[in-house]
């Protein structure tokens, strides 16, 4: 499969509380990204972390990365009704020219 | 920021017809831009990659004369659905990195999308 796994598939939480995605990959990376996407919209980058960092800061985002085990993790603090949208890791593999392979995503609802 | 324009944002047009969909990318240039496809409520799948002033590079399984990509300028690629089919309908993205940025270590930026629908 071209894509990794991302779980879970549908997150829904109360305003207020954290959310918490998955991320797994297959191949060696040269980094790895998180997109948002609204509702039939392009896509908005959030974070990229390179393959020799473990822990990326912006805001209330915070991403892991676990080269070891292939995994990353997106993690939401404080969440709003406004980050309701779907979530996608995207991995640029070492080798592949720039490439992003993206993971199935994560479609997040956050209820006021 | 860096701004990537797609247009149209939709089209819906009859069987057979030929469509085409640019990209292109507003302040900055970018010698490779990346065509995806989404089908609703799943993740983009890579198209092609388009390479300024060369042929694009196709994924498996992706038709490159029924999808032509070209890549004229630094700022503009173009996907051409040739003689599309219902099948076809989809929601088209291209995406594009800076070419000044030359570390490989840079997100990129993507279009709103092309919302493609075949009757």
């Amino acid at each position: 499969s071209q894509q990794g796994e991302e779980d879970p598939q549908a997150l829904s939480i109360q305003e207020g509380e954290n959310a918490t995605m998955n991320c797994s990959y297959k191949t060696s990376i040269n980094n790895l990204q998180w997109y948002r996407q609204n509702s039939g919209r392009g896509l908005v980058h959030l974070i990229l972390i390179r393959s020799n960092e473990r822990e990326k800061h912006s805001g209330r985002l915070r991403v892991t990365l676990d080269t070891s085990k292939k995994s990353s993790s997106l993690l939401i603090t404080a969440s709003r009704a406004a980050d309701t949208a779907s979530y996608f890791c995207a991995t640029d593999a070492a080798g592949g020219y720039n490439k992003l392979i993206f993971g199935a995503g994560t479609r997040l609802a956050v209820h006021p | 920021g860096a701004v990537v324009s797609q247009h149209p944002s939709w089209v819906i047009c009859k069987s057979g017809t030929s469509v085409k969909i640019e990209c292109r990318s507003l302040d900055f240039q970018a010698t490779t831009m990346f065509w995806y496809r989404q089908f609703p409520k799943q993740s983009l799948m890579l198209m092609a990659t388009s390479n300024e002033g060369s042929k694009a590079t196709y994924e498996q399984g992706v038709e490159k004369d029924k999808f032509l990509i070209n890549h004229a300028s630094l700022t503009l690629s173009t996907l051409t659905v040739t003689s599309a089919h219902p099948e076809d309908s989809s929601f088209y993205i291209c995406s594009a990195r800076e070419l000044a940025r030359g570390s490989s270590n840079q997100p990129q930026h993507f279009g709103d999308g092309t919302r493609l629908s075949i009757l």
